[in-house]
């Protein structure tokens, strides 16, 4: 098992543009989170998914940003439209939850740094 | 009220101190506790799991106070390689299935020779 892997690792882009996110959680995990950190600050919760399934989105998840986990794998992180106050750590975090585990740990990608100029 | 607070820090201690962080959260629905611990420019790592009774790893022990809503982690016999952000992180569980992970700013801790 080769943990959570975030793709790409650094992003550059011009204020405007969209930008995507990969996230390949750990295989057997069927909780994946999203969580955006900026220098200074804890990991600030932007939305996760049950298998396939969006459970809740944060208010800091504007309408530019969207995210899928189409067949409960993988997941992708978009932003449309990016500004300059977007620029920041994009965290992927896996873990399996079930109604018999009450305690399930996250384990995190090493993130996409983005930067928007 | 942010829904989980810590000290500020940074915390500044010499090799071999024993040093604690605090961490309150707000949501009396919270039932899962974690530390993480994250180095400069690194991802979180799970340091520990916080359960009821508290638990010890090591040098390191983490206490649950469920009627003040409060959580602490001590580090004893500090050491070098200790220095990093310590993340306190909460999670509510509804109807038995974990919800979100919500995390404090973070305590630094530099540990010096």
């Amino acid at each position: 098992d080769t943990g959570v892997s975030q793709n790409p690792r650094h992003k550059i882009t011009k204020r405007g543009q969209n930008v995507t996110f990969r996230c390949d959680p750990i295989s057997e995990h069927n909780r994946l989170y999203w969580y955006r950190q900026t220098l200074g600050q804890g990991p600030e919760f932007l939305t996760y998914f049950q298998n396939e399934a969006q459970l809740e989105k944060s208010r800091l998840l504007s309408d530019r940003f969207s995210a899928e986990r189409p067949k409960g794998s993988f997941s992708t992180l978009e932003i449309q439209r990016t500004e300059q106050g977007d620029s920041a750590m994009y965290l992927c975090a896996s873990s399996f939850t079930s109604s018999n585990i009450m305690r399930a740990e996250a384990f995190f990608g090493q993130g996409t740094r983005l930067t928007v100029v | 009220r942010k829904e989980v607070e810590q000290d500020p820090g940074p915390f500044n201690v010499p090799e071999g101190a024993t040093v604690a962080f605090n961490c309150t959260y707000s949501n009396s629905a919270s039932q899962s506790f974690f530390w993480y611990r994250q180095d400069c420019r690194k991802e979180p790592k799970l340091l520990m799991s916080v359960y009821s009774s508290g638990n010890e790893d090591g040098r390191f022990t983490a206490q649950l106070n469920r009627a003040s809503q409060y959580i602490s982690l001590l580090i004893r016999d500090s050491k070098l390689s200790d220095s990093a952000t310590y993340l306190c992180v909460v999670n509510i569980n509804y109807g038995g299935s974990q919800g979100n992970l919500i995390f404090g700013k973070g305590t630094k801790l530099s540990v010096k020779p």
